[in-house]
């Protein structure tokens, strides 16, 4: 099983909302990303959690909160957002396969600011 | 730092014509290699992965090989379908496998 959900799939919020994206994966990967992608652009990376600790954040704004109770499930709580945050959110996880990784991403989560 | 070049289109094609979409690389060491697939309104799926030079990934139909004296990593089909519209993306990752860079994107229509 190479799954990894996303909740909700859309989401709509006004600019003073706090709401949480959710990402989850049960193939034991023990790296987990947040990624940003707008339209006809590659992902952008904004955070990775590796062993449940956070391990890069790509200097992203405060009101973008990441969280990770454990090593399935990755949060990502938003608030005050602004319009030119609408975009497709991806989350992903990487493991180990032979000594190399490879990335699996979920559907994404497209966030609408209004 | 690392980093990946691929050409970014659109390519519009027609449907049983071949496709390369050229991909190469600037990295230290010996990354592993990626292409990924993103259909509309869907998040990116792993099309196939070479992990050393001379590797050739393949799925679906798709092939490409790790090419080290050249750094790349072209991507190809020999007769492409209307299902295979979409974005391509050419990655790699270091053996850290936490640093993943994408290439910008490759844009194909398959018209029938």
């Amino acid at each position: 099983d190479t799954e990894v959900t996303q909740t909700p799939k859309h989401l709509v919020m006004g600019m003073t909302n706090k709401k949480s994206l959710k990402c989850e994966q049960h193939m034991g990967h023990r790296a987990m990303y947040w990624y940003k992608q707008k339209a006809k652009k590659p992902p952008e990376l904004m955070f990775v959690y590796s062993y449940e600790k956070l391990s890069i954040n790509e200097s992203v704004p405060s009101r973008f909160s990441p969280e990770c109770p454990n090593s399935s499930l990755l949060n990502l709580h938003l608030h005050a957002l602004q319009p030119e945050d609408s975009a497709l959110y991806l989350c992903a996880s990487s493991g180990e396969q032979a000594g190399r990784y490879e990335q699996y991403f979920g559907p994404g989560t497209r966030l609408t600011v209004t | 730092g690392n980093s990946v070049t691929q050409m970014e289109g659109p390519v519009t094609l027609s449907e049983e014509a071949f496709l390369t979409i050229n991909c190469t690389y600037t990295a230290t060491g010996y990354p592993s290699l990626f292409w990924y697939v993103q259909y509309p309104g869907e998040g990116l799926q792993l099309l196939l992965k070479a992990t050393k030079a001379d590797d050739k990934g393949s799925n679906k139909g798709f092939e490409a090989t790790y090419r080290k004296e050249t750094t790349s990593f072209h991507l190809e089909k020999g007769s492409v379908q209307v299902s295979d519209s979409a974005v391509y993306f050419c990655a790699l990752s270091d053996l850290r496998g936490q640093n993943f860079v994408f290439g910008p994107g490759t844009r194909l229509s398959v018209l029938p």
